[in-house]
């Protein structure tokens, strides 16, 4: 099993519509989490981060956390076409913090 | 623009040469990492540095080497390239090593060994 698992896509969504990520983790200690956007040929940027559970939002991105099922997502509300991308999601464990670790991504496609 | 230059670009090597990417950053960022990302596998930590004049491993380590000498450049060198070693290569930084700290990335190096 991975670290971290994220369903590869493509996800695809019309334009205004909720785009959902999905990612689980398999470390339980771990402390911190995180959603990176990369398009293609280009490097990863941070959209999101969040440390406890729970819902935190910023703009038409919502990252929500439970660590009990070891859960993490990021819901992007109004998908515009320039939200087509591969999201990564990453997680940082607490005993080493040189250590994040990185999903494979989702690519997310969003149709006009 | 502050930020992460890497150079080169992108390179075609000839297996068995040696090749060195790199890295500067003029954040004045602490902390230092070297990620490679191939399509299916995501991003795997090569080695980092948590301030200058120190390095440690990550996941992938074999074949590579990075040195740390002043806050700005960290280095990555394959001693003798393996086509196993193809892939997009990026450094990033962060302010410190904490773990709820955000990276930043370069642009990457597109890197073919044949």
């Amino acid at each position: 099993q991975k670290e971290v698992e994220q369903n590869s896509g493509p996800l695809s969504v019309p334009e205004g519509a909720i785009a959902s990520l999905n990612c689980t983790y398999s470390d339980r200690v771990s402390q911190s989490f995180f959603w990176y956007r990369q398009y293609s040929g280009k490097s990863p940027e941070l959209i999101m981060s969040i440390y406890s559970n729970g819902d935190k939002e910023d703009g038409r991105f919502t990252a929500q956390l439970n660590k009990a099922s070891q859960y993490v997502s990021l819901l992007i509300r109004d998908s515009q076409p320039s939200d087509s991308a591969t999201y990564l999601c990453a997680v940082n464990p607490y005993y080493n913090n040189n250590d994040m670790r990185f999903g494979a991504g989702t690519r997310l496609t969003v149709k006009p | 623009i502050a930020g992460i230059t890497q150079a080169p670009t992108s390179q075609i090597l000839a297996a068995g040469r040696r090749m060195t990417l790199r890295c500067t950053q003029d954040m004045r960022h602490n902390a230092m990492y070297w990620y490679r990302q191939d399509l299916g596998l995501g991003l795997r930590l090569i080695h980092y540095s948590n301030t200058a004049g120190t390095t440690g491993k990550g996941e992938v380590p074999d074949g590579y080497s990075v040195s740390r000498a002043n806050t700005d450049d960290f280095p990555l060198t394959l001693a003798s390239a393996v086509p196993s070693q193809t892939s997009v290569y990026f450094c990033a930084s962060s302010p410190s090593p904490g773990v709820n700290e955000k990276l930043f990335f370069g642009s990457g190096t597109q890197l073919s060994v044949l």
